[in-house]
């Protein structure tokens, strides 16, 4: 099993482009999340999915957007990017509510 | 302010225990959890507590739940250089989606 795995690894925008992140897992699992990690912060939570077709807010969802069409795939999207969008992206997926959370590698996103 | 708090650093010498602290605001988390982040990596989870336990140990960690002061603690005992990382605590109501609250994280380095 790959567990997690998020594309790209890095990647580096201008104001006002977009770009999509992909989070993909092969566990089977029902909740997907995204979160940002910025300097000196802990994690703080985008967007999660309690299961296919459904979406919901986090704790910072503004500027972004996501989908997940297919269980396995969660898509985190950027349609004007912005230097405050500059952070370390983490997917993270688990079984249900109560159970551990398994973490992608994370993608670092600079927007200049 | 933040809902979770944890000194930024923490420094020990290879052998000796380390403790790293947490504090909450929340006093209805059901679950509080450590989770370790090595260099370039995701988060790992280490150990996890229920609300209603005082304490918990696993091999090295030892987990201390003060539910009065929520003070939340994890000591590493016999600590080593691979145990060098960030340390997160977080905490969730076990609600829909288990949304993580996290700290902003402790740095812990281990000297030889």
């Amino acid at each position: 099993n790959a567990g997690v795995t998020q594309t790209p690894k890095f990647r580096v925008l201008k104001t006002g482009q977009s770009m999509t992140l992909l989070c993909a897992q092969d566990m089977n699992h029902e909740y997907m999340y995204w979160y940002r990690q910025d300097p000196g912060m802990g994690l703080r939570l985008i967007h999660y999915s309690v299961g296919e077709g459904t979406t919901a807010k986090g704790e910072v969802p503004d500027g972004y957007n996501v989908s997940r069409l297919k269980k396995q795939n969660f898509l985190l999207g950027l349609e004007s990017a912005a230097p405050s969008q500059t952070s370390v992206y983490f997917c993270a997926s688990s079984y249900s509510m109560t159970y551990e959370q398994y973490f992608g590698p994370g993608t670092r996103l600079t927007v200049t | 302010g933040e809902d979770v708090e944890q000194s930024l650093f923490l420094s020990v010498r290879e052998g000796d225990s380390s403790v790293i602290n947490c504090t909450y605001t929340d006093s209805s988390s059901t679950y509080l959890y450590w989770y370790k982040q090595e260099p370039g990596a995701g988060l790992q989870l280490l150990t996890y507590i229920f609300s209603n336990m005082d304490m918990k140990q696993d091999q090295r960690l030892t987990v201390l739940l003060n539910k009065k002061d929520k003070h939340l603690s994890l000591r590493i005992a016999d600590t080593q250089t691979g145990d060098s990382a960030i340390y997160f605590c977080a905490e969730s109501k076990g609600n829909a989606g288990n949304m993580l609250t996290f700290g902003g994280g402790t740095r812990l380095m281990v000297k030889p």
